[in-house]
């Protein structure tokens, strides 16, 4: 079993549009949580840390359901600009577990 | 403010010949760093870390190698490239003893093995 599977997409929503990803991770024991985006041939850039509360900042929203062992991502009023893979991340054995990304398309 | 550089962007070189790709971070002592690998399509592989000098722990077995020379400086080696090791190396970096804390990643190098 994949530490963090993510579903990969591609998505592909219209401007404005509201989009959200689901990812669940293997070990029970993780404590950290982030979401990452990687733009073509980029590197990584951290989107957010994901914390037990959820936390919001500006048009995208974390959570984390501990029990169901996922994380998702919410992101409002998509721009073109949101275009990009998004990593999903979780601590684990290994000092972060990566998932492969699910890759975002928004069209105008 | 911290800052990772790492060179070569850009790198081909035929199968069996020798590799090195250096990573320097900037601006906090004692990081911890990692090398990555993404292949085409794929996820990112942790390859190595290290959370001093000296000190290297290896995720997965292969012709490849790092050492850590200095605090900020994190090599990563091959004696004898594969076809296989093709990809986009990152380096990364975090703060020290924060292992499951956020990581802040280089530009890369795109390796092409030919």
């Amino acid at each position: 079993r994949k530490e963090v599977e993510q579903d990969p997409g591609p998505f592909n929503v219209p401007e404005g549009a509201t989009v959200a990803f689901n990812c669940t991770y293997s070990n029970s024991a993780s404590q950290s949580f982030f979401w990452y985006r990687q733009d073509c041939r980029k590197e990584p850039k951290l989107l957010m840390s994901v914390y037990s509360s959820g936390n919001e900042d500006g048009r995208f929203t974390a959570q984390l359901n501990r029990a169901s062992q996922y994380i998702s991502l919410l992101i409002r009023d998509s721009k073109l600009s949101d275009s990009a893979t998004y990593l999903c991340v979780a601590s684990g054995n290994t000092p972060l577990v990566f998932g492969k990304g699910t890759r975002l398309s928004v069209i105008a | 403010s911290q800052t990772i550089h790492q060179w070569p962007a850009t790198l081909v070189q035929p199968v069996g010949s020798p590799l090195s790709l250096e990573c320097t971070v900037e601006g906090t002592s004692n990081p911890n760093l990692y090398w990555y690998r993404q292949a085409a399509g794929r996820g990112l592989q942790l390859l190595f870390y290290s959370v001093g000098i000296g000190q290297i722990s290896s995720e997965v077995p292969q012709n490849l190698s790092a050492s850590r020379p200095q605090d900020r400086q994190f090599i990563l080696s091959s004696k004898k490239l594969l076809l296989s090791d093709s990809g986009f190396y990152l380096c990364a970096w975090s703060p020290s003893g924060g292992e499951t804390d956020t990581q802040y990643f280089g530009p890369g190098t795109r390796l092409t093995v030919l």
